[in-house]
């Protein structure tokens, strides 16, 4: 079955500090790799996916991921955070069905 | 607009009660999800429905059940509820197409059992 490995359980920056939040799974044939975010009080939803081609994604809101098959990887970034980044952020691997990291809560401070 | 409801956004029940929880979207969308998320953990699929196909994740207790009476309207049924079920249940949709499973999520329920 599918792993997927958050790095960092909770990240706590200051505003316009560069973010990165590593995404690590086990799978080595064909994924769909996802970048899930909650905002407090709302619900999950997408922030970029990756199925094919251009390695390099970019999302909503500034966001980008970065896919380094040689790795297992999909490292999430963002250069410069504001406080409305604040939030839970979920990594997803899709085989054949979509398999969730534990999450990583970002805490931006003004 | 909400497009994927839940309802409702608490539940509390006793340990043994049976409970229900719901799940509505508008999208029109051939797959609905039931997820199950305790504190601090990931997202965990229970089962879902494609159309009216029933799709059980092997680890899923017997306790949990689903129901899919319309494209429109999914349920989690919890027949007797354990301290350990306390968790957020999540409902998603997906139109289905392989390659291509962005996922809808409803708001959530949060289930506690007392």
């Amino acid at each position: 079955a599918q792993s997927v490995s958050q790095h960092n359980h909770h990240v706590i920056l200051s505003e316009a500090a560069s973010l990165e939040l590593g995404c690590n799974y086990s799978y080595g044939g064909t994924v769909n790799l996802f970048w899930y975010v909650q905002y407090p009080g709302q619900h999950l939803q997408l922030l970029l996916k990756y199925f094919s081609g251009d390695p390099l994604v970019k999302g909503i809101k500034g966001f980008e991921a970065e896919f380094i098959k040689s790795k297992f990887s999909f490292n999430l970034r963002k250069p410069s955070v504001q406080w409305s980044d604040t939030a839970e952020y979920f990594c997803a691997v899709d085989d054949y069905k979509l398999s969730f990291g534990a999450g990583t809560t970002v805490t931006v401070r003004a | 607009d909400a497009m994927v409801i839940q309802n409702p956004r608490y539940q509390v029940t006793q340990f043994g009660k049976p409970v229900t929880l719901s799940c509505s979207q508008t999208l029109n969308h051939n797959v609905m999800y039931w997820y199950q998320q305790k504190s601090s953990q990931a997202p965990k699929l229970l089962f879902h429905y494609y159309d009216k196909d029933f799709n059980n994740e092997a680890d899923t207790p017997d306790n949990f059940q689903s129901r899919r009476p319309n494209t429109s309207f999914c349920f989690l049924d919890i027949r007797s509820p354990g301290l350990g079920d306390a968790a957020m249940y999540l409902c998603a949709t997906s139109r289905g197409d392989r390659g291509n499973e962005k996922l809808f999520f409803g708001s959530g329920t949060q289930l506690s059992v007392l």
